[in-house]
């Protein structure tokens, strides 16, 4: 099984450049999560799909930020136009039963 | 509203000392569970053990142990004789039965010094 496997691993971009960060979960599960990590705020959890449909966005911050799970094996997560306090680690996590299982995590820069 | 304060921000002992890292959780749920996570220096969240609300039985894994009061909600985590490799920030965290929500707390990170 090779884990919830996330691209890039990192990304430094500039300020207004579109970001798209990729996550593909563990084959069967069918919860997917996005979190974001910071220091000032922890881990937070940004949006909740469930058999592919968004069910909590919630945690979106802005209408900047955008998630989309066209099918079971991928995910994607947007942010149009990217500000630098959008610099982060982007965890993806799925899960199937009642722990989460999360990926490596994408740190974005933003400058 | 859920909650797990973990008052021990960092933490430093020297290698082959015993740690352990509290967790302490609020919740009204009845049903609920229990979870730690590792994240060590490459960033990675590694999941190392989930307990349900119904089972206080204390869990041993190798050097790791933890202990699950109900009594004082708390869910501590005690690493025996320490090494280096168990250097990462430890997160406790907390979903209701049913729950998609995971209610993480701030970190403790553990420095374990050679």
């Amino acid at each position: 099984d090779a884990g919830v496997i996330q691209s890039p691993r990192h990304e430094v971009t500039e300020m207004g450049q579109e970001v798209t960060l990729r996550c593909k979960p563990i084959s069967g599960h069918n919860s997917l999560f996005w979190y974001r990590q910071t220091m000032m705020r922890g881990l937070e959890l940004l949006i909740y799909f469930n058999n592919n449909v968004p069910i909590d966005d919630s945690g979106m911050p802005e209408d900047r930020f955008s998630a989309k799970m066209p099918n079971a094996s991928f995910s994607t997560l947007k942010i149009q136009p990217s500000e630098p306090r959008d610099s982060a680690v982007y965890f993806c996590a799925s899960r199937e039963g009642l722990a989460k299982a999360f990926g490596p995590g994408t740190r974005l820069t933003v400058l | 509203a859920q909650k797990v304060t973990q008052a021990q921000t960092e933490i430093s002992v020297v290698e082959k000392e015993d740690v352990t890292l509290d967790c302490v959780y609020e919740t009204r749920d009845t049903t609920y569970y229990l979870f730690w996570y590792k994240q060590p220096p490459s960033g990675e969240l590694v999941f190392l053990i989930r307990r349900n609300s119904f089972d206080e039985q204390n869990e041993i894994s190798g050097r790791y142990s933890w202990n699950f009061q109900k009594s004082t909600s708390s869910f501590n985590f005690t690493i025996t004789a320490s090494q280096v490799v168990d250097s990462a920030v430890y997160f406790c965290a907390l979903s209701g039965a049913g729950s998609y929500q995971l209610t993480f707390g701030k970190g403790t990170k553990l420095s374990v010094i050679p």
